[in-house]
Order: C-alpha cells, then sequence, then structure tokens
C-alpha cells in the first residue's frame, strides 16, 4: 500500500526565505506526483503536477523536483511571502489507478 | 475559468440520517473523484467515475454510494449518517487527456453530523 510521508509537518518562517518542504512515497511505481495549497478549511489549489518521466516543473515561485527512485519529491519556495502562508500537500497517483494518495501535509506559516 | 461546483457548501444533519451531496465538474472532463478529509486529516479517495461507470474504488463506506450522471455531474449519498461521517467532502475532477491528469478540487461540503 502506498504511503506518503511530508516533513516537516509545521514551518515558520520570516518573510523573504528560500524554503524547501519535502515529501516521501514508499512504492516508486507512481504515474504522477501532484502538489496542492490548502487555505483552512478550504478547497485544494493544485500548484504544480510531474509526471513519473520527468525531474522537476515550475511555476512562478514555486519548483518541484521529483526523484522516482528514491521515491522522493520537493516542492521549493523562492522568497517567500505572508501570502504563502497555507498547509502544502504532496499527492501521488499510482501506476493504473487514478486516485491519489495524500500525504499529511507541512503548514507553512510566513511571518511578515 | 470554469471550476468544479459542489453543492450544497454547507450541510448539517442528525445521526442516521440521509445526505446527498452534489458535484458538477469543469466542462470536459469526464472523471469525477469523491474524497473525504476528517479534522485535521488528509484526504482520502472513495470512488471515482470515468464516462459514467465506476473506476476506482477507495475506501467508501457501504452506507455510501454514488454515479455519474449522463451530463457528467455525480452525486454522493450517504445513509443512516453516523458522527465519524463529520468531515470535508471533496469532488475533483479531470479531463480526458492522461498528458493533462491533474486533478482539480471543488471548494468541498462541510458536513456536520450531530
Amino acid at each position: 500500500k502506498q504511503e506518503v510521508t511530508q516533513i516537516p509537518a509545521a514551518l515558520s518562517v520570516p518573510e523573504g526565505e528560500n524554503l524547501v518542504l519535502n515529501c516521501s512515497f514508499t512504492d516508486s511505481a507512481i504515474y504522477n506526483l501532484q502538489w496542492f495549497r490548502q487555505d483552512p478549511g478550504k478547497g485544494l489549489t493544485s500548484l504544480l503536477l510531474i509526471q513519473s518521466s520527468q525531474r522537476e516543473q515550475t511555476s512562478g515561485r514555486l519548483n518541484a523536483s521529483l526523484d522516482k527512485s528514491s521515491g522522493r519529491s520537493t516542492l521549493y519556495i523562492a522568497a517567500s511571502q505572508p501570502g504563502d502562508s497555507a498547509t502544502y500537500l504532496c499527492a501521488v497517483r499510482h501506476g493504473g489507478r487514478r486516485a491519489l494518495t495524500f500525504g499529511s501535509g507541512t503548514r507553512l506559516q510566513v511571518q511578515p | 475559468a470554469a471550476g468544479v461546483i459542489q453543492s450544497p457548501r454547507h450541510l448539517i444533519k442528525e445521526k442516521r440520517e440521509t445526505a446527498t451531496l452534489k458535484c458538477y465538474p469543469i466542462p470536459r472532463h469526464d472523471t469525477v473523484y469523491w474524497y473525504q478529509q476528517g479534522p485535521g486529516q488528509d484526504p482520502q479517495f472513495l470512488i471515482s467515475f470515468y464516462e459514467k461507470m465506476q473506476s476506482d474504488k477507495g475506501s467508501i463506506p457501504d452506507r455510501f454510494s454514488a454515479q455519474q450522471f449522463s451530463d457528467y455531474h455525480s452525486e454522493l449519498n450517504m445513509s443512516s449518517l453516523e458522527l465519524g461521517d463529520s468531515a470535508l467532502y471533496f469532488c475533483a475532477s479531470s479531463p480526458r487527456d492522461a498528458a493533462t491528469d491533474t486533478q482539480y478540487f471543488g471548494p468541498g461540503t462541510r458536513l456536520t453530523v450531530l
């Protein structure tokens, strides 16, 4: 059974810092990996999707990397802003299924 | 751009009652997914539909059923509600093109069972 772990569970940084969020998964036979943002009590906003054949994806200040063989992905946020404060979830789609398996998230607080 | 629509946004029910949640996918998306997120927990996959047929099944209780209709909207029917069913229920949709397999999530329906 696929298990997804995110470290750290919570992170507080001052505005302007660059930061890295980590995601690891136990079964490397994934189809793709998706990073989401969730504000308290709100829905999930898709940030980036990386196909299993890709190594990284970039969108603005966000860069996600994927090392499928080691079962790891990182989300890099450059020049963090208070508006980045939210919970960040990674989710993997296992090969052969379309359902996503989520990690428990990293709760990010960016201090002004 | 159009997004996934879910209704109602909030629902309060008593134990043993029934509830129906509705999901309207993004136009031209043919796959719908349902997820349940309990308080302080990560979303758990319940069930999905592709072209109106069940395509995958997760940890959906037998008390729950779902279907996808000809216009691609989906309904999650929940019976004999229990306190533990209180959660945020998300619907997501994705397009036919596997190259853009991003799942787009709706705002969720918050179900409270008293």
